[in-house]
């Protein structure tokens, strides 16, 4: 079955240290995986998606991840965060060999960013 | 201009009544999408729509009945509200099933439905 695990469901940072949000996920077929952002009150948002090619994706604000295959993990990072990076962090990953985007999400990590 | 709108935003409602969440969207995508998110912030789907056809229904109770008027809309009815389909739910689109699953979805700012 497929899976996906969010490691921290909770991250404290100071503003302009750099962060790294976990993800592992679980298939045996190729992936495509997904971060998504919630900020509060707010729907979701795409922040950065990985289908083929470079295993380093760049996201919008400032965000990367890299696709690692052997330790199937998707993990996020910024190097100097903000106050305003204070959201829900999702990541996904859609049900494989459907042509269809049936979304599976991890538990979700709140990134707290203090001044 | 609001891509993925949602009325209401929140709704508050007695245990046994019946409930109707509206979503629209202006992207011009022929997917949609309802989400149910938790008390823990854990999201599910629940039904997908492309082009009016149900292709997604996920095991929700059928006291859930999603309608799609069109391609741009899809409503969310829920008989008998129970206390545990307190939660937020939310409506997504993405651009078309061709693209599948490698497609972004656009997600509205969600219904905060709470059932006393």
């Amino acid at each position: 079955a497929q899976s996906v695990t969010q490691l921290d469901s909770q991250v404290p940072v100071f503003e302009e240290a750099p962060v790294e949000l976990r993800c592992n996920y679980s298939s045996s077929v190729s992936v495509y995986l997904f971060w998504y952002v919630q900020y509060p009150n707010q729907g979701l948002q795409l922040l950065l998606k990985y289908l083929s090619g470079s295993t380093l994706v760049k996201g919008i604000n400032g965000f990367e991840a890299e696709f690692n295959k052997s330790q199937t993990s998707f993990h996020l990072r910024k190097p100097s965060v903000h106050i305003s990076d204070t959201a829900e962090y999702f990541c996904a990953f859609p049900l494989v060999g459907t042509s269809y985007g049936k979304l599976t999400f991890g538990q979700g990590t709140i990134l707290t960013v203090h001044p | 201009d609001t891509a993925v709108s949602q009325t209401p935003k929140y709704l508050v409602t007695q245990m046994g009544n019946d409930k109707s969440i509206k979503c629209e969207q202006n992207l011009g995508h022929d997917t949609m999408y309802w989400y149910k998110q938790d008390s823990k912030k854990f999201l599910k789907i629940m039904f997908s729509y492309n082009n009016k056809e149900l292709i997604i229904n996920e095991t929700v109770p059928n006291r859930f009945s999603p309608k799609s008027p069109d391609k741009a809309h899809l409503n969310l009815h829920i008989n008998s509200l129970e206390l545990g389909d307190s939660a937020v739910y939310f409506c997504a689109s993405s651009p078309r099933l061709a693209g599948g699953a490698q497609e972004t979805q656009y997600f509205g700012p969600g219904t905060r439905l709470l059932v006393l």
